[in-house]
């Protein structure tokens, strides 16, 4: 089983819909979870961390579920910008890196 | 700041050749990582550095080696190249195991 797995997408969605989708991870030991952001062919770049509590960062928003070893990551008002990959990333010592979440916000 | 560095952008290399990546960071941080990203699977640690002159293998160490002789470069050689090593290949740097890593621009290889 993969550490850190990932509901590849596509997701596509109309600007100003929203969307969410689910990360799960193998490791119940696991400290800290990150949301990073790659888009084609460039290197990823942090986008949130994800706190126990839930937390928000504008028109994003991330959740943790402890018991049942899942994060995800909801994003409202879709902007065409939002067009990316969203990695999922979970840090037991190292970093364990999702395969990624493809959203494609079309106009 | 120029962040994380990475030279070259790209290699075309024969099997059997072998090369060195670069990678440099500007930021003071302790630890370095080199990745290695294939399509449909996440970005996997191949080896990583938590300071001046230490490394540890990371998840897929096999075929490749590295050296940390100054804090700010990180590099990754490979000895004999294979086809199997067609990737893209990041580099990373952080303060500590918990914080944010802050990635280069990568490096595509293909190995013919």
């Amino acid at each position: 089983r993969k550490e850190v797995e990932q509901d590849p997408g596509p997701f596509n969605v109309p600007e100003g819909a929203t969307v969410a989708f689910n990360c799960t991870y193998s490791n119940s030991a696991s400290q800290s979870f990150f949301w990073y952001r790659q888009d084609c062919r460039k290197e990823p770049k942090l986008l949130m961390s994800v706190y126990s509590s839930g937390n928000e960062d504008g028109r994003f928003t991330a959740q943790l579920n402890r018991a049942s070893q899942y994060i995800s990551l909801l994003i409202r008002d879709s902007k065409l910008s939002d067009s990316a990959t969203y990695l999922c990333v979970v840090n037991d010592y190292k970093l364990s890196f999702g395969a990624g979440t493809t959203v494609t916000v079309r106009a | 700041n120029a962040g994380v560095t990475q030279t070259p952008k790209f290699r075309v290399l024969k099997t059997g050749q072998s090369m060195t990546l670069l990678c440099a960071q500007d930021m003071n941080h302790e630890y370095m990582y080199w990745y290695r990203q294939d399509p449909g699977m996440g970005l996997r640690l191949i080896h990583y550095s938590v300071g001046e002159g230490t490394t540890a293998k990371g998840e897929v160490p096999d075929g490749y080696n590295v050296s940390r002789l100054k804090k700010q470069n990180f590099l990754l050689g490979l000895e004999s190249a294979a086809p199997s090593q067609t990737s893209v290949y990041f580099c990373a740097s952080s303060e500590g195991t918990y914080n944010e890593q802050f990635f280069g621009p990568g490096t595509r290889l293909t190995v013919l």
